[in-house]
């Protein structure tokens, strides 16, 4: 089994501040993990993916996670908010044998002005 | 942009009617998944296909609800006499194991 929980269903920071949004899993097996980004009324675009390799994992528009295997997180960062990152952000985890994605809750982001 | 395609990409229907929509991934993507997507949720898994084989169901995938992907390439989800707890965006994913490319998602509003 496995899952995803993202703390904060809101969080709003100001143009330039960092951008933290907080993503913890549950696997029963070594995860894939996956960010992604939602536009209102628009699909899911993947931000970025951890599959085993290096722990930080550097994505679009300057975003980055870290796997951390101890805390069971992978929180997404970025330096610097940009009025155009305001969206919803979903988390997801995948496991071989489970063959799925299994999301988040999602963090809605608002950047203040 | 995923290269992958629904259509249509919205639907309004009456409760009891019929819909189908269709989602043409790209064509190195072997598997097919579907997913629904309500107000203030994350997507749900419904289904997937590897080539045109239906490998897994989600229990939220009712007798209502069929798809198929006839010849491994592009896929359908119909969903019968529909009601108004369908309402919600219906999203196609392609990809590979461990990866996934989403399309921009039909939404489906049942009056």
């Amino acid at each position: 089994a496995q899952s995803v929980t993202q703390l904060g269903s809101h969080v709003s920071v100001s143009e330039g501040a960092l951008v933290l949004l907080r993503c913890n899993y549950s696997s029963s097996v070594p995860p894939y993990l996956f960010w992604y980004v939602q536009y209102p009324n628009q699909g899911l675009q993947l931000l970025l993916k951890y599959t085993s390799a290096a722990t930080l994992v550097k994505g679009i528009n300057d975003f980055e996670a870290e796997f951390k295997k101890s805390e069971t997180s992978f929180h997404l960062t970025k330096p610097s908010a940009h009025m155009s990152d305001a969206a919803e952000y979903f988390c997801a985890v995948w496991g071989f044998g489970n063959e799925k994605l299994t999301f988040g809750t999602g963090t809605r982001l608002t950047i203040i002005p | 942009d995923t290269g992958v395609s629904q259509d249509p990409r919205h639907k309004i229907t009456k409760r009891g009617q019929n819909v189908t929509f269709r989602c043409d991934p790209i064509s190195e993507h072997n598997r097919l998944y579907w997913y629904r997507q309500t107000l203030g949720q994350g997507p749900e898994f419904l289904t997937y296909f590897q080539n045109e084989a239906q490998l897994e169901k989600s229990r939220l995938l009712s007798d209502r609800f069929s798809a198929e992907r006839p010849k491994g390439s592009f896929s359908t989800l119909e969903i019968q006499r529909t009601e108004q707890g369908d309402s919600a965006m219906y999203l196609c994913a392609g990809g590979g194991p461990g990866e996934q490319y989403f399309g921009p998602g039909t939404r489906l509003t049942v009056t």
